[in-house]
């Protein structure tokens, strides 16, 4: 199947220091990925939609400004987290769509970045 | 407001057994649904997905979900468990919001043990 491989899968910093996190489709080009945030007691939730050469779609109630999202080719979409803070610090996973068929998808999932904020 | 509700953090099965995975939910307008499971050490994996058409949807490993709109209501199911379907599921609804947005909720995941 399909791979997607975020980059680094696990980082440190300090407070008010920005980090950026890498999603790279490997063998398939993805026109649309996704970035997902999971808090610690497990529930997820999507941050946003990018689409390549576009400007990302954010859910209600994520900060555009604090998570820069830019997907400048068909399989690199990056999430900048700006000026960070301890309550940043959470599971970060990108997802990757493949179109197939026209209309279906297929939707693959990275392993996931681990962000701790000191 | 919307919601989505898992009723429970834990389904135990035999294996060989029909499983059931509940989902509910509560959006303003027509929702497109999605299951999605998270297998320990695999990170998350898209399962299947209803946006319009036959209340039926076929998904990944032998998984099928039933988009039942006056019960407000999208439970996975497998006619048969296996011991590799142990793992943490998620139902998750899209809706479109009146202010042209949209918004993902996810439930609280739900830990299925399947017993050999």
């Amino acid at each position: 199947g399909a791979v997607v491989s975020q980059h680094p899968s696990w980082v440190i910093c300090k407070s008010g220091t920005s980090v950026k996190i890498e999603c790279r489709s490997l063998d398939f080009q993805a026109t649309t990925m996704f970035w997902y945030r999971q808090f610690p007691k497990q529930s997820l939730m999507l941050m946003a939609t990018s689409n390549e050469g576009s400007k990302a779609t954010y859910e209600q109630g994520v900060e555009k400004d604090k998570f820069l999202i830019n997907h400048a080719s068909l399989t690199l979409s990056t999430l900048t987290v700006t000026s960070a803070h301890p309550e940043d610090s959470s599971f970060y996973i990108c997802s990757a769509r493949e179109t197939v068929q026209g209309a279906n998808y297929e939707q693959y999932f990275g392993p996931g970045t681990r962000l701790t904020v000191t | 407001a919307q919601s989505v509700a898992q009723p429970e953090d834990q389904v135990n099965v035999a294996e060989g057994n029909p499983l059931t995975v509940k989902c509910t939910y509560s959006v303003s307008g027509n929702p497109y649904l999605f299951w999605y499971v998270q297998y320990p050490n695999r990170g998350l994996q898209f399962l299947l997905k209803y946006i319009t058409g036959d209340n039926l949807v076929k998904g990944s490993y032998g998984f099928e979900a039933e988009f039942n709109k006056s019960q407000t209501s999208f439970h996975l199911k497998k006619p048969s468990a296996l011991v590799s379907d142990s793992a943490l599921y998620f139902c998750a609804v899209r809706d479109f919001l009146n202010t042209g947005g949209f918004k993902t909720i996810f439930g609280a995941g739900t830990r299925l043990f399947v017993k050999a």
